[in-house]
């Protein structure tokens, strides 16, 4: 069965106080790994998705990385409206479903 | 125009009422999705559908059922709604080329 652990629960950063979050992962094979955004009362937003090992994406102050078992959402310079959840999920080589850690809740004060 | 929405957006509702959500999607999608989210349990897959001929169960299927009434429709229903169904719902869709799915804005389901 494939499993989904974020870390930590929740991170209060300041204002331009670079951090990261974890992702860790156990899958049969990996076919994709998958970044989202949830604001407060709203959808999830797709933010990255990640194939292979050693890959990286970028989006503005956000960077994702992914190894054979976990991957980091890198957070530079934040801003406070980078505060939101954010989730990690993943999908097997055998099919598209999605299996979702339960998310990192961010704050970043002014 | 949003690509995906959902109705309603907030539904009160007592215990054995019988509850239909609807999701619409203008993305032209194949793949459409039910997810349920309660705090600290994060997203989970209630019904797929992969295209109008083809429903497949959940995680958590039990005490839901789906409708894909066209390729751009596909509806949950609760049939006899419980205080625990209470819930954020969510429908996604994708197009089966690549992975990522799209989410609505949810319907957020009190269950008296």
């Amino acid at each position: 069965e494939d499993q989904v652990t974020q870390s930590p629960e929740a991170l209060r950063l300041q204002e331009g106080e670079s951090s990261s979050l974890n992702c860790s992962y156990t899958v049969s094979g990996l076919r994709g790994l998958f970044w989202y955004r949830q604001d407060p009362g709203k959808g999830p937003e797709f933010l990255f998705t990640l194939y292979s090992a050693g890959e990286e994406k970028e989006k503005e102050r956000l960077k994702a990385t992914l190894t054979k078992k976990e991957s980091f959402l890198h957070i530079t310079a934040p801003k406070p409206e980078d505060s939101a959840t954010y989730l990690c999920a993943v999908t097997e080589t055998s099919g598209s479903r999605l299996t979702f850690g339960e998310g990192t809740q961010l704050t970043v004060n002014p | 125009d949003a690509d995906v929405t959902q109705t309603p957006r907030n539904r009160i509702t007592k215990t054995g009422k019988r509850i239909m959500l609807e999701c619409s999607q203008t993305k032209g999608h194949d793949r459409m999705y039910w997810y349920r989210q309660d705090p600290g349990l994060g997203l989970q897959l209630i019904y797929y559908s992969f295209d109008v001929k083809d429903i497949n169960k959940g995680e958590i299927s039990d005490g839901y059922s789906v409708s894909r009434q066209a390729q751009a429709k596909f509806s949950l229903s609760l049939e006899s709604a419980i205080p625990n169904q209470t819930a954020l719902y969510f429908c996604a869709t994708s197009d089966g080329l690549v992975d990522e799915q799209f989410f609505g804005p949810g319907t957020r389901l009190t269950v008296l």
